[in-house]
Parts: C-alpha cells; sequence; structure tokens
C-alpha cells in the first residue's frame, strides 16, 4: 500500500524554537518522490522541496532543512530559530510511478510570538 | 505568468444544482489534477489528465466529470451536488509525470447546503 503518515496533527511553539516535523511513508515502488508543501491560513498550497528516492543528501535552504531517510521511510522537515510566519499546515506528499500524488493528513504548526 | 487559476473562489450550492469549476494554467503543463480537500485532512486525487483529451479517473472520481479540450483549461463538472460533496477544491498543473513539481491553483471553497 503506498501511504504517508504524518503523526504530529498540531505542534505548537514558541518564537525562535527549532522544530522538526516527521514523515513517514510507505510504498513498494523503487522510484518515487517526496515531497512537502506549506498552506498557510490564506489556504493556497505552496511547494517547498522535493526529493527523489536515490537521493538520500540532506538538503538545506535558510533555515528550512530536510532529512531523507530510506532505512526509516522517513523524510523530516526542521525550520530553524521558527518565526511567526512560519505558522501554516504542512503537508507531506509520496508521488508514485503512476503521478498522483498522495498526501499525509497535514501537520498544523503554531508559531507564538 | 499567473500560474494556476481557479474560478469562483466560493460557491454555496443547493442539494440537487449543477456547476462547473474553471481551471487554467498557462505553463503549457501537460499535465493537470483535481484535488479536494476535506477538514483536517489532506488531499485527495479526483481526476486528473495527461493531455488534451486525455483523462483518467483518480481516488474519489464519483460525483464528478471532467473534459480536457485544450492544454490550458481543466474544468471540473458536479452534477446533483451532495452535501458530501461540500470541500475545498484545488486544481494543480505539472510538465510531466513522476519527477515533475505539480503547482496548485488558490483552490475554490465549495458549500452543499
Amino acid at each position: 500500500a503506498q501511504k504517508v503518515t504524518q503523526a504530529q496533527t498540531e505542534i505548537s511553539v514558541v518564537e525562535k524554537e527549532d522544530v522538526t516535523l516527521d514523515c513517514v511513508y510507505e510504498t513498494r515502488d523503487t522510484t518515487y518522490y517526496l515531497f512537502w508543501y506549506k498552506q498557510p491560513p490564506s489556504g493556497e498550497l505552496v511547494f517547498l522541496i522535493r526529493r527523489n528516492s536515490f537521493d538520500e543528501q540532506n538538503e538545506i535552504s535558510g533555515r528550512y532543512s530536510w532529512n531523507f531517510q530510506k532505512s526509516t521511510s522517513s523524510f523530516n522537515f526542521t525550520i530553524t530559530a521558527s518565526q511567526v510566519v512560519d505558522s501554516a499546515v504542512y503537508f507531506c506528499a509520496l508521488r508514485r510511478s503512476q503521478g498522483n500524488l498522495i498526501f499525509g493528513k497535514g501537520t498544523k504548526l503554531s508559531v507564538k510570538p | 505568468n499567473a500560474g494556476v487559476t481557479q474560478t469562483p473562489k466560493f460557491r454555496i450550492l443547493k442539494i440537487g444544482q449543477s456547476m462547473t469549476l474553471q481551471c487554467t494554467q498557462d505553463m503549457n503543463h501537460n499535465y493537470m489534477y483535481w484535488y479536494r480537500q476535506d477538514p483536517g485532512m489532506g488531499l485527495k486525487l479526483i481526476y486528473y489528465s495527461v493531455g488534451a483529451g486525455i483523462t483518467d479517473k483518480g481516488e474519489v472520481p464519483n460525483g464528478y466529470n471532467v473534459s480536457r479540450s485544450t492544454t490550458e483549461d481543466f474544468p471540473l463538472r458536479l452534477e446533483l451536488a451532495a452535501p458530501s460533496q461540500t470541500s475545498v477544491y484545488f486544481c494543480a498543473s505539472s510538465y510531466g509525470q513522476l519527477q515533475d513539481t505539480q503547482y496548485f491553483g488558490p483552490g475554490t471553497r465549495l458549500t452543499v447546503l
């Protein structure tokens, strides 16, 4: 079965704290892609990152970093020194060979000033 | 580039009415998708299209129809609206299949009363 699990429904932190959003996936495909999207309160979906199954290098983009570990089928997302503008729902998604995205249920992150 | 645009932004329907949600992309993408997002859930695929004249069912196609007469447009038709179709609908597009990022429109919030 193809599945994406985001076990953390809601997380609340105070500004400047670091926070990690967990994502665990299941797939039998050997070639697949993983994504993170951000959905701010305004409702649109904003693409953050894409990672293919053959590239396990961690990635850093400013305050954002991603840790992909095939051994544990995880693709976790860390925000360093969180800011109020990071408040949003974050979705992890798996794209399998058939092309459509399978989304997790999302993690709602609230960053308090 | 406007990217992916959707109209209308909001709509209230009565049970049994029909309507068409419009989606247009100006990125010359071959692939287009319709998703629905229910409260507290990730997105689920309704229909997708790999090119003009070609459409296929996703995970939750019942109660919906689509057509793709041009590369740019991918309207979603609701016939005989039901309360279970109350949701936020997102259209997305991508250039290719597996490795390409899907870009999303701003969404249409539909309520069926």
